[in-house]
């Protein structure tokens, strides 16, 4: 079956320290990966995505992700984090050619000032 | 351009009753998805609409129904509320193709309780 698994349910950060959040996924094909931010009452926003090409991904906000196939990882990254960065992060896989997004648990980040 | 809306914000009701929920797609985006995030939980797809035909289907029972009008903006309605339908509904509409590569935007979601 298909699954995104987000290791940590809560990370806590100190301000200007670097952040690595872990998303690891089970898919048969080449899948199309995403990163999505939810602020508390707010809706998703994309930070990033892969589809195909450079493994190295960069987004919003000053993230990046690095999709390894093999390790079935797509994990994403930030060198120096500001409080404005607490959120929950989602991690999110679609088959390609289909319309299906599956999303993991989250991680919810705090940010120590 | 305006983003993806959704209404109400936030509703109450009561086991056994019926809801509606609203999503207006954002402009150009002809592809509607919807997805249920209870507590605590990621976003569970629920059904995509493209072109006014349900597209797919996750794993949700028939009282989880919908409809997407000729403007492409769509409802969703659940008949026979449980209380497990508690949950933050959240609507995203896509470019055309209805394709999942293509990026889906998310509007701010509607706060269902079922009491």
């Amino acid at each position: 079956a298909q699954s995104v698994t987000q290791p940590d349910i809560h990370i806590t950060v100190s301000e200007g320290a670097s952040l690595e959040l872990r998303c690891n996924y089970s898919y048969g094909a080449t899948p199309y990966l995403f990163w999505y931010v939810q602020s508390p009452g707010q809706g998703l926003q994309l930070l990033l995505k892969y589809f195909s090409g450079d493994t190295l991904v960069q987004g919003i906000k000053g993230f990046e992700a690095e999709f390894k196939r093999s390790q079935s990882s797509f994990n994403l990254r930030k060198p120096s984090v500001h409080w404005s960065d607490a959120a929950e992060y989602f991690c999110a896989v679609a088959s390609q050619g289909t319309y299906k997004y599956i999303f993991g648990t989250g991680t919810r980040l705090k940010v120590l000032a | 351009e305006t983003g993806v809306t959704q209404s109400p914000t936030h509703l109450i009701k009561t086991r056994g009753q019926q809801v509606t929920l609203r999503c207006s797609s954002q402009s150009g985006h002809n592809t509607v998805s919807w997805y249920q995030q209870a507590l605590g939980q990621g976003p569970q797809f629920i059904f995509q609409y493209y072109r006014e035909e349900e597209n797919g289907r996750g794993n949700f029972p028939p009282r989880f129904s919908g409809l997407q009008f000729p403007n492409y903006s769509s409802e969703l309605n659940v008949n026979a509320l449980e209380l497990d339908d508690s949950a933050l509904y959240l609507c995203a509409s896509s470019l055309p193709t209805g394709l999942a590569g293509n990026e889906q935007f998310f509007g701010p979601g509607t706060r269902l309780t079922v009491l």
